[in-house]
């Protein structure tokens, strides 16, 4: 199973504050995923990586962004932090060779926006 | 499009009992299957995977499921549920973008 590290596990933060939420693997897996989820909810893929400087938007229209400048680092940003970004997310990775879709998840952060 | 569906919103059972957690998939191929749990505050864990061969596939935990394709059906099983069994259960399909397609999940409560 891959090792993979979210920071902040929670986080309560005013409107307009600027935020990056940590995720990081430590298997050199290439493809890596961040999932949002309300309470109660589904997970909703909003952004995905297949490596270094690779980076597509996911299903679910987010405001956030994403880089992947280094192969075990897939930070999210949100530039202006919003109520309606309170939520729970999840970051993924895929093992090497892929092994069609078997992801590992991360604790998650749960984000708080006031 | 592909989709998944977990009809029961909610489940209880007494501890020791079994357990059928449902899961019905739409999709055009082969589907390659999933189920996960989550502790309340935590990720997910994966149960078990149904990639291909042996319909009936055995996971952590004492869990097991059987893909009927027929049924288009993936649905989770234990023999005997425990206490600490409580928590949400996702099923999910991977489609060839190499992407998951999870299911509104199911939460499971055990009462002693």
């Amino acid at each position: 199973e891959a090792d993979i590290y979210q920071t902040p596990r929670y986080l309560v933060i005013g409107t307009g504050k600027k935020i990056t939420l940590e995720c990081s693997q430590t298997m050199g897996h290439d493809k890596m995923y961040w999932y949002q989820q309300d309470p109660g909810m589904e997970l909703h893929l909003i952004h995905y990586s297949y490596g270094v400087n690779s980076t597509e938007k996911g299903d679910l229209s987010s405001e956030s962004t994403v880089s992947r400048i280094r192969t075990e680092h897939f930070p999210l940003t949100l530039e202006s932090a919003r109520p309606s970004h309170t939520s729970q997310y999840l970051c993924a990775s895929n093992p090497n060779p892929p092994k069609a879709n078997e992801q590992f998840f991360g604790p998650g952060t749960r984000l708080t926006v006031l | 499009a592909q989709s998944v569906t977990q009809p029961d919103i909610h489940i209880t059972v007494s501890e020791g009992a079994s357990l059928e957690l449902r899961c019905n998939y739409s999709y055009g191929a082969t589907p390659y299957l999933f189920w996960y749990v989550q502790s309340p505050g935590q990720g997910l864990q994966l149960l078990l995977k149904y990639f291909s061969g042996d319909t009936l596939v055995q996971g952590i935990k004492g869990f097991e499921a059987e893909f009927k394709r027929s049924q288009s059906s993936f649905n989770l099983r234990k023999p005997s549920v425990h206490w600490s069994d409580a928590a949400e259960y996702f099923c999910a399909v991977g489609t060839n973008t190499d992407k998951l397609i999870f299911g509104t999940g199911t939460r499971l409560q055990v009462f002693p």
